[in-house]
């Protein structure tokens, strides 16, 4: 069946470059997110990549997937404190006529001052 | 309103009674999600609708749990003879078929004592 794991924790200084990794078992799935929750919020889509294509970029964050291997990373250049969250990878295949999202435990990322 | 509406946020219960939560999606989205997250866990997938259809329950932890949705919209998650250990955050999420990206609502939160 279909899993999507990814570590639990990761700390970085402010400014530093932080990298999240994910891996996922679904080799069907057309859309790879990552979703950013916040201290006391919901969840919210940050970016997504589409199957057919190995990177994008949009600001400070760079989404990298290598299929081959079923690895997606999110880089997030020039971190900040308000970066300070649990970022969720997760997977989207077409299943029985609809989407399917399935979602890794969160990284809770710290960002030291 | 504009976004994916839950309730009630907070629910505390006794052991054993039955409990009833609510979503109401986003007008016109047609996929509809229920999650649970744990204190410390990530998301876990339990239903979706695809309009007023469920192709897929398998995240359904016991037959304790139900779901329906009617007219397309609202989806109601009963949980019957609660446990302890359906203590969580309940998150609701629609989304358009076509693209995947999910919208989330704030959450349940069920405490059952």
């Amino acid at each position: 069946g279909e899993d999507v794991e990814q570590s639990l924790f990761l700390s970085v200084r402010e400014g530093d470059s932080s990298v999240i990794n994910c891996t996922y078992t679904d080799s069907s799935s057309t859309y790879l997110y990552w979703y950013k929750q916040e201290p006391g919020a919901g969840l919210q889509l940050l970016t997504y990549i589409f199957s057919n294509m190995d990177m994008k970029q949009d600001q400070r964050l760079t989404v990298l997937l290598n299929k081959k291997d079923k690895h997606l990373s999110l880089r997030i250049a020039d971190t900040q404190t308000g970066d300070s969250a649990i970022y969720f990878c997760a997977e989207t295949a077409d299943n029985t006529g609809g989407f399917k999202t399935i979602f890794g435990a969160g990284t809770r990322l710290f960002v030291k001052a | 309103g504009a976004g994916v509406s839950q309730s009630p946020s907070n629910k505390v219960t006794e052991k054993g009674k039955d409990v009833e939560l609510r979503c109401d999606p986003i007008s016109g989205h047609t996929a509809l999600y229920w999650y649970r997250q744990s204190l410390g866990q990530g998301l876990e997938f339990l239903i979706y609708f695809q309009g007023n259809s469920a192709p897929d329950k398998s995240g359904l932890p016991s037959d304790r749990f139900s779901a329906e949705r009617t007219g397309g919209s609202v989806s109601t998650l009963t949980i019957q003879r609660t446990q302890q250990e359906d203590s969580a955050v309940y998150l609701c999420a629609s989304s358009r078929q076509s693209t995947g990206e999910l919208f989330f609502g704030e959450g349940s939160r069920l405490t059952v004592l």
